[in-house]
Formats: C-alpha cells, sequence, structure tokens
C-alpha cells in the first residue's frame, strides 16, 4: 500500500523563479493538506485542498497556490521565490478533512538561492 | 503567537527508563490532539493521538495523557529504545464545531529525544 509520496525530494531554485511541487496521497485519501517547516520550527500548516477545492488557508502570502487533481492528488505552486521560502514542504493526506489521523510524506527540501 | 508548545527542545533517556515529552497548548477550541516522530530526511510518522472526551489513551509502549484544565498533554515511552532517538512532534485540531481550526493541525517545535544504550 503506496503511502504519501512527493517530489521531488530535493530542488535548488534561483530567488524570484517558480516553482512546483507535487503530492500523491495514500490510498484511499482524498484530502491533501500542505506545510512548510523550516529549520528548527515546527510545520506550519499553507492550505488544504478537498474536493478539489481549498478548503481552508493558514497565514501565507498568495505567492503560494495550489491545485488538487481529480485523482486526489495536488500540487503546491511558489512565484516570486524569496530566500526565506527555503524549507522543508510537507504533504499530509487524511480521509476527509478532519485531521484524525494525517499521513505525511517524506517531503520536499527546498532550497533558494 | 505559539498555540502549541513543547518547551523542551532535546531530552536524553536511558535505554530502558521512561521517556516523558511534554506539550502546552493555548486555544481552548483544540479539541483533539496527535504525537508524530521525525526522523532526519523523512516525514513526521504518526504515534498516538487522544480526543479530549479522554484523559488517556495507550498503544503498546506508548502512553498520551491529557488534561484539559491545565492544557497540558504529555507523551510517555516505556521502555525506551535507541530507536526512539527521534524529534518529537506534538499537534493540535479544533474538530468541533467546524471552525477556522478544523482543517488543520497546529504543530509545535518539537522535542528531540536521544535514548543512550
Amino acid at each position: 500500500d503506496a503511502g504519501v509520496t512527493q517530489s521531488p525530494t530535493h530542488l535548488i531554485k534561483t530567488r524570484g523563479q517558480q516553482v512546483t511541487l507535487r503530492c500523491s496521497p495514500k490510498s484511499g485519501h482524498d484530502t491533501v493538506s500542505w506545510y512548510q517547516q523550516a529549520l528548527g520550527q515546527g510545520p506550519q500548516f499553507i492550505f488544504q485542498y478537498y474536493e478539489e477545492e481549498e478548503r481552508q488557508r493558514g497565514n501565507f502570502p498568495d505567492r503560494f497556490s495550489g491545485h488538487q487533481f481529480p485523482n486526489y492528488s495536488s500540487e503546491l505552486n511558489v512565484n516570486a521565490l524569496l530566500l526565506g521560502d527555503s524549507a522543508l514542504y510537507l504533504c499530509a493526506s487524511s480521509l476527509g478533512h478532519l485531521n484524525t489521523e494525517a499521513f505525511f510524506g517524506q517531503g520536499t527540501r527546498l532550497t533558494v538561492v | 503567537d505559539q498555540q502549541v508548545k513543547q518547551n523542551s527542545p532535546s531530552l536524553s533517556v536511558q535505554e530502558g527508563r521512561i521517556s516523558i515529552l511534554n506539550c502546552d497548548y493555548t486555544n481552548s477550541m483544540f479539541d483533539y490532539f496527535l504525537w508524530y516522530k521525525k526522523y532526519p530526511a523523512e516525514g513526521p510518522t504518526f504515534l498516538i493521538s487522544i480526543s479530549s472526551i479522554k484523559d488517556k489513551n495507550e498503544d503498546g509502549r506508548f502512553t498520551v495523557f491529557l488534561n484539559k484544565s491545565a492544557k497540558h498533554l504529555s507523551l510517555h515511552i516505556v521502555p525506551s529504545q535507541p530507536g526512539d532517538s527521534a524529534v518529537y512532534f506534538c499537534a493540535a485540531s479544533a474538530l468541533f464545531p467546524s471552525g477556522a481550526g478544523s482543517y488543520q493541525l497546529t504543530f509545535g517545535k518539537g522535542t528531540k529525544l536521544s535514548v543512550i544504550p
């Protein structure tokens, strides 16, 4: 049973560029949430997608956007990258929009130079 | 403003002894709590959870205690094993009623546990 898979695992981008990160949820899950984990911090909620709609958004600027596809997979897009966007980006999937047991992927390590 | 706090950045415990990791929260709307374990270069792995209608939940060597009046929860690992060495995150969510916190997990900064053989 495949768990949550994210791609790519590592990425280096230049300030001002745009990046797309991808996530496939655990089999049977229909909800995807994205988190940003900076060094030494806990994961911070970016947004959640359920039924192909953004259900809730954390305290992140509009440069962060996302999408959920009919097969429940999801993308996170970040425009106009800043050095401060360097972080581990985690995708979590769950069944339904309530996080009673969210499963995380291994993350994408984004470095902005 | 941190709504979930793990005030101990690190903890060292001898193998076979009890590990106690603590977590405090400030948001009264939180009614569901989870613990995750994270190894380097991996995503967080779900360990155990507890609903606010309970004050204790056990799963093997792991027990979570919830004190709602103190807004405090703790994770006990007995006995501790070297493989338990990892960063442990406490997370909270608001399940009912459906409000701003329902759809997200709010995490603490984590506690790095080192179990010494």
